[in-house]
């Protein structure tokens, strides 16, 4: 089956530790995409890759990390700078629709990270 | 520029009736709508999606309304039914810009039975 999985779906990290969230796709997608979800804010854009080995910043990148080194993958570490990490973080993927003009985001299952 | 401002935060509705979700948008250069729907514990899915050379769109009970000159566009269920329930966010796109997606805030929804 094609699709985005993400693990672990929960995680607890102590104040201090950097984690890191894993996203694999195999859906051949070039460009990969990291969200945090908060309630009643939706979906905050942290950072996004269209192709192996280049990254942009999101709207909120301050105290997150990325790496793009295989088409597949694109994990996410939340370090000790982001002070409030607890939320539900999505990963996406975009494929093209058919017509090839606009662009579906196929989300992952998500990871919720709470701070013990 | 870049906002989608999506409304209300909250809809609850009675089985059978007909919720309305509305987005408004300011970046001309939108030209993608897509709606996707989450349930609890989920990743969104894409439920449908219109692009600004039509004025609506329909996929079963679901029904995007748009408005270009308005820079709106709503999302119509019809018959809701409990298995709704959900989070409904719009969002909009430019060919241009590789998928990137602004996202509204969401909506709420509870359909009672």
């Amino acid at each position: 089956d094609g699709g985005i999985t993400q693990s672990p779906k929960y995680l607890f990290r102590k104040e201090g530790q950097n984690v890191t969230l894993s996203c694999e796709q195999n859906l051949n997608h070039d460009a990969m995409y990291w969200y945090r979800q908060d309630p009643g804010q939706g979906l905050r854009l942290i950072y996004y890759s269209q192709i192996v080995n280049d990254f942009q910043k999101g709207d909120i990148a301050e105290g997150y990390s990325v790496s793009r080194e295989k088409k597949e993958s694109f994990p996410l570490t939340v370090t000790s700078a982001q002070k409030n990490p607890t939320a539900f973080y999505l990963c996406a993927s975009v494929g093209t629709l058919a017509g090839g003009r606009w662009n579906e985001q196929f989300f992952g299952p998500g990871t919720r990270l709470t701070v013990l | 520029q870049q906002q989608v401002k999506q409304s209300p935060q909250s809809l609850i509705v009675q089985k059978g009736g007909i919720p309305i979700i509305n987005c408004a948008y300011e970046n001309t250069a939108f030209d993608y709508f897509p709606w996707y729907q989450q349930f609890p514990g989920k990743g969104p899915a894409l439920l449908i999606a219109i692009r600004p050379d039509v004025s609506e769109k329909k996929e079963g009970r679901f029904t995007i309304s748009f408005n270009k000159s308005a820079k709106q566009f709503s999302l119509h269920i019809m018959d809701s039914q409990p298995g709704d329930s959900a989070t409904y966010f719009c969002a909009a796109a430019y060919s241009g810009n590789t998928g990137k997606l602004i996202f509204g805030q969401g909506t709420t929804l509870q359909v009672k039975p």
